[in-house]
């Protein structure tokens, strides 16, 4: 399966645009990239995936380089609120999509 | 609303003893999956199950079991021989498919007495 390295940690100032990156090297054809967050002592919520298009919803943007080896999750006005750990996973081909992996993620601090 | 509700929220084994953690969703998903998280780490997937009576391990699964009877429902059993057991379960569910995002309950905490 392929692994995610994320870094540890990343600040953010409050209306600002909050870029998270992960490399994903090893990533096979087929395989999405999903973003997930999760505020303390929550469950983790779904942010936004991609196969090799980049995509926004209405929480963010993710832009996928053309090799796929990264991604870069944006949030593109900060807030308070978005402080959390965010995850990028890369999920299995059908015949094993439950084994996903999730490192240990980056924890975004956004400051005011 | 639909969504995935995971009881008790939180919960105290005593040595040597059984606990079953409770997992369901309302969401009409197929797959549904069991993560533990420990302090400041991410998650491991401890089972995962696709289709209702079916289920596989995933990268943790020693000293767990589970059930998968019905489609709504996977309950998580932490044994005794789980012998680390103090963790932040997570339960989620999905569409199967590489193509298809989780949804995550709001978790259950386990600690030892």
């Amino acid at each position: 399966d392929a692994k995610t390295t994320q870094p540890p940690s990343m600040d953010c100032a409050e209306g600002r645009a909050a870029n998270l990156p992960c490399n994903h090297s090893t990533i096979s054809g087929n395989e999405y990239v999903y973003w997930y967050r999760q505020i303390h002592s929550q469950g983790p919520q779904y942010i936004i995936h991609g196969l090799k298009n980049n995509e926004t919803n209405e929480m963010a943007s993710l832009i996928i380089t053309e090799d796929r080896k990264s991604s870069t999750l944006i949030l593109p006005h900060a807030t308070l609120r978005d402080t959390a750990v965010y995850y990028c996973i890369v999920r299995p081909t059908n015949t094993n999509a439950g084994k996903s992996t999730f490192g240990d993620g980056t924890t975004l601090t956004v400051k005011p | 609303d639909g969504g995935i509700t995971q009881s008790p929220k939180y919960l105290f084994r005593k040595e040597g003893q059984n606990v079953t953690l409770s997992c369901e969703q309302n969401l009409n998903h197929d797959a549904m999956y069991w993560y533990r998280q420990d302090p400041g780490q991410g998650l491991r997937l401890i089972y995962y199950s696709q289709i209702v009576n079916d289920f596989q391990k995933g990268d943790i699964a020693e000293g767990y079991s589970v059930s998968r009877e019905k489609k709504e429902s996977f309950p998580l059993t932490v044994t005794s021989a789980q012998k680390n057991p103090t963790a932040f379960y997570l339960c989620a569910s999905g569409r199967d498919g590489s193509n298809q995002p989780q949804h995550f309950g709001d978790g259950t905490r386990l600690s030892i007495l």
